[in-house]
């Protein structure tokens, strides 16, 4: 079975930083492209970032960009986003999701995390 | 990457068919055969109803279906049932391998 876990959020300051985690399991994790997408409390989904399958490729929404890096390490099944200079307006809730093709690029996502809440608040 | 423009809120009643319109651009929508639609229900993660336009995953009730006329994609709804009420959301490629949701419809089944 497919599973994606989050995790990493938490109450942060503006200007502060931020890990998230997404630990994959059930598949083969280095075949397939990830993507962060986040949803404001009561608002409505946001692609973040997408990261290919070796990690050497990268792209951000221009709302992110300069401030988020996504990452992943094949060897330990695991996706991240490192998020600084964090803002009220990234205050989400932030899901991994998988690409639904294996092996490229892909526009849909098959599977989704459960999500981590970020909070950016004083 | 501006949002792509779908209805605030449709509505319709069980048996009945109801279609949620996903307005873009000649630079996303238009432009490419990507647009996915996602069903979400309050307190969960989203899923996949339809991609690549038209497509629909395995185990997704063909009730649910996809099709698109130039800058506009639509998702279509017959048979509706209780379960169906959720909010939806279009997605479609915009180039450079980055995405843009819509806004979201809220879909009651009065």
């Amino acid at each position: 079975e497919v599973q994606l876990v989050e995790s990493g959020g938490g109450l942060v300051q503006p200007g502060g930083s931020l890990r998230l985690s997404c630990a994959a399991s059930g598949f083969t994790f280095r075949s397939y492209w990830m993507h962060w997408v986040r949803q404001a409390p009561g608002k409505g989904l946001v692609w973040v970032s997408r990261i290919n399958s070796d990690g050497s490729s990268t792209s951000y929404a221009d709302s992110v960009k300069g401030r988020f890096t996504i990452s992943r390490d094949n060897a330990k099944n695991t996706l991240y986003v490192q998020m600084n200079s964090l803002r009220a307006e990234d205050t989400a809730v932030y899901y991994c999701a998988r690409g639904i093709y294996s092996g490229s690029y892909s526009s849909s996502f098959d599977h989704w995390g459960q999500g981590t809440l970020v909070t950016v608040s004083p | 990457q501006s949002a792509l423009t779908q209805p605030a809120s449709v509505s319709g009643s069980p048996g009945q068919s109801i279609t949620i319109s996903c307005i873009g651009t000649s630079s996303d929508v238009g432009n490419y055969n990507l647009v996915s639609w996602y069903q979400q229900h309050p307190g969960k993660a989203p899923k996949v109803m339809i991609y690549e336009d038209s497509k629909r995953p395995a185990g997704v009730s063909n009730r649910f279906s996809g099709s698109k006329s130039g800058n506009t994609a639509s998702l279509t709804i017959s048979g509706l049932q209780a379960e169906d009420e959720a909010d939806y959301y279009c997605c479609s490629y915009a180039g450079s391998s980055t995405l843009v949701f819509g806004g979201g419809t809220k879909l009651t089944v009065l």
